[in-house]
Parts: structure tokens; C-alpha cells; sequence
């Protein structure tokens, strides 16, 4: 497609739900990112892929917190036992790979826990 | 590890106002420096970039350079429209290994109005 795409653009979860957020890159873009983006705060970095791996998963903060991109393409970030305070919008971009190109975002899904 | 800190705002101006918008950042080696624009419903774009010290970003009337010696990159615009109301975000990466692009540290933005 012509951007990142995100779906859904807006989620409501009952606490202790579970919910899966899909991000559909740039076609052909290897490097796939999620970042949270709590209100009235910058993103910040959750996962990293390069193709199909995981490379980087240092900014989960917890084992509830759980992302796969199984063909290289599309991702999705799943979220278990849902707290209130993973409500923030859950942000995907995506790059070629190339140095010092520019990633680029997706809408985001707002998730919001009550 | 690294860090930006940018003048939270919020920044309201009247239209063709001079626009500063301060960041430092903190990092070891010699990150990229990014200046993203969110604007009302819409994601994150990129506005403007630099990948080295001294170089100067520009797009859509906006600066920015590159002070290795300050460790700032400061956003500015000499005449501010209503059109640029939006959320500004400093952000710096560091390549992995292979010279990449990998994950982006952001500042918390500032929220910029232009008022008529």
C-alpha cells in the first residue's frame, strides 16, 4: 500500500482482556518498529524487526507485552491481561533498511483499558 | 543511554511570528537527529533530518543544525503560519552495526498553535 497501515484505529478492552494490533508495512520495507505513545508523552521504542526477526525486544515492559511479524511482512502486537495502564497509542513504522532513511508511521491504534 | 529534552510548551504565536523550538540530546557517538510533525488526527511525519555535525535540515521553512558542540538541534521558523498548529518531536538514532536505521528516541513534543 501506499503507507503504514494500522487496524483497529480505536480499541476498547476490558481489564484482563486480551487484544492484537496489526500494522501492515510499506511493501518491501524490512525494518518493522512498535512504539507506545502515552498521552501528552513522545513515543517510545517497544520492538524492532528485520524481516521476519525479532532483533530487538528490549523495550516491552512485560512478558504480557508480545509481538510477532511470522513472513516478514505484516505485525502484530498482541497485548495479554490487559492493565489501565496500557492504555496509550500503540504506534507502527516501518524503513527499507538503508542507512539514514526515513522511517515512516501509521496512524496508530489508540487502546484504551477500562 | 540516550536521551532528547525539548521545551515542552505549549507554544502559541501569532501568524508570521519567529519560531524557536529548543532540543538537546544526550548520546554517545554520532546519532541522526530528526524533527517529526503530528498534526491534528494524522501520524507522525517526518519534517526535517540531519546525519552529521554542522549539516542543516530544512523542509517547509523550517531549520534546523546539527551542534555537536552544544549537543542541540533547535527547530526554527521565520514566519509561522496557522497551517503549522501541530505537535513537534525531537528524536536521534543511533545505527546499529550494519549502519541501519534503527530504534528512535524521542523527546515528549511540544504543541505549537498559530493563531490568526
Amino acid at each position: 500500500g501506499a503507507g503504514v497501515s494500522q487496524s483497529p484505529r480505536y480499541k476498547v478492552a476490558k481489564r484482563g482482556q486480551d487484544v492484537a494490533l496489526r500494522c501492515d508495512p510499506i511493501s518491501g520495507h524490512v525494518s518493522l518498529f512498535w512504539y507506545q505513545q502515552a498521552l501528552g508523552q513522545g513515543p517510545e521504542f517497544l520492538t524492532y524487526f528485520q524481516n521476519e526477526a525479532q532483533l530487538d525486544k528490549s523495550g516491552l515492559p512485560s512478558d504480557r507485552f508480545f509481538a510477532e511479524r511470522p513472513e516478514g511482512s505484516v505485525s502484530t502486537l498482541k497485548i495479554q491481561r490487559t492493565q489501565q495502564e496500557d492504555s496509550a497509542v500503540y504506534l507502527c513504522a516501518s524503513s527499507s533498511g538503508q542507512p539514514n532513511t526515513e522511517a515512516f508511521f501509521g496512524q496508530g491504534t489508540r487502546l484504551t483499558v477500562v | 543511554g540516550n536521551s532528547v529534552t525539548q521545551m515542552e510548551g505549549p507554544v502559541t504565536l501569532s501568524e508570521e511570528a519567529f519560531l524557536t523550538i529548543n532540543c538537546t540530546y544526550t548520546a554517545t557517538g554520532y546519532p541522526s537527529l530528526f524533527w517529526y510533525v503530528q498534526y491534528p488526527g494524522e501520524g507522525l511525519q517526518l519534517l526535517l533530518k540531519a546525519t552529521k555535525a554542522d549539516d542543516k535540515g530544512s523542509n517547509k521553512g523550517f531549520e534546523a543544525t546539527y551542534r555537536k558542540e552544544t549537543t542541540s538541534f533547535h527547530l526554527e521558523k521565520g514566519s509561522v503560519q496557522v497551517s503549522d498548529s501541530a505537535v513537534y518531536f525531537c528524536a536521534l538514532t543511533r545505527p546499529n552495526s550494519g549502519g541501519s536505521n534503527y530504534k528512535l528516541t524521542f523527546g515528549k513534543g511540544t504543541l505549537l498553535t498559530v493563531n490568526p
